[in-house]
């Protein structure tokens, strides 16, 4: 079956401005998690729905960063106001639920803030 | 908080020796992962361990668990070229829905 599709694959955008990721977790996870992974920060949890609900959003960095789920399904993950430091590879990965041994990742958004 | 270190960071070995990378945690967990990342790609889970003494294999790698001393390693008998790539051990925390803490990632490159 299908896996974890992300969109976009690379996004380059100027500081300050707005922009969007989106996560199509596979069909049936409840669960589905965002992390980022740069080179100076490693891989590192932002946030998971359970359904529509994100119980911990400690880990986005900044109030720049909001993450919604629709319908139990997509996922957007939204930086505002892109400053260059979020430049790094945003991976969505999902599960059966949570506590479901498996971790699925997606193949990642490049974003390159200039 | 929970830390995950991996040592070593980078690991340059020939084919056909073996090799061990190690991975410490800093709090209970009850399961711990090992992922292998390709240049420009995403995450391919190579092992998931549950409990104490749990010892995987697949093909040239073995992962094993020692929840006591919070310790996991991941053996490479006879290394081939094909092995070469990131490895990285993550460990589910107490909370944050079982979100992956990942240690640093073990750059490895098998050279003839």
């Amino acid at each position: 079956g299908a896996g974890v599709s992300q969109s976009p694959s690379n996004k380059v955008t100027e500081k300050g401005k707005d922009v969007e990721l989106r996560c199509d977790p596979i069909s049936g996870h409840t669960a589905l998690y965002w992390y980022r992974q740069s080179l100076g920060q490693g891989l590192e949890f932002l946030i998971y729905f359970q359904g529509n609900s994100a119980p911990d959003k400690s880990g986005l960095p900044s109030d720049r960063f909001s993450a919604e789920r629709t319908g139990g399904s997509v996922s957007t993950l939204t930086i505002q106001r892109t400053q260059q430091e979020d430049s790094a590879v945003y991976l969505c990965a999902s599960s059966f639920q949570t506590g479901s041994y498996e971790q699925y990742f997606g193949p990642g958004t490049r974003l390159t803030v200039t | 908080e929970l830390k995950v270190e991996q040592n070593p960071l980078f690991l340059s070995m020939q084919e056909g020796k073996n090799y061990t990378i190690y991975c410490n945690y800093s709090t209970t967990s009850d399961r711990l992962y090992w992922y292998r990342q390709d240049p420009g790609k995403s995450l391919e889970s190579l092992f998931v361990l549950l409990s104490n003494g749990a010892v995987k294999q697949e093909g040239r790698l073995m992962a094993s668990l020692d929840t006591k001393a919070r310790l996991s390693t991941l053996h490479i008998t006879a290394a081939v070229h094909d092995l070469s790539a990131t490895y990285f051990c993550a460990v589910v925390g107490s909370n944050s829905g079982y979100a992956l803490n990942f240690g640093k990632g073990t750059s490895l490159l098998v050279t003839p």
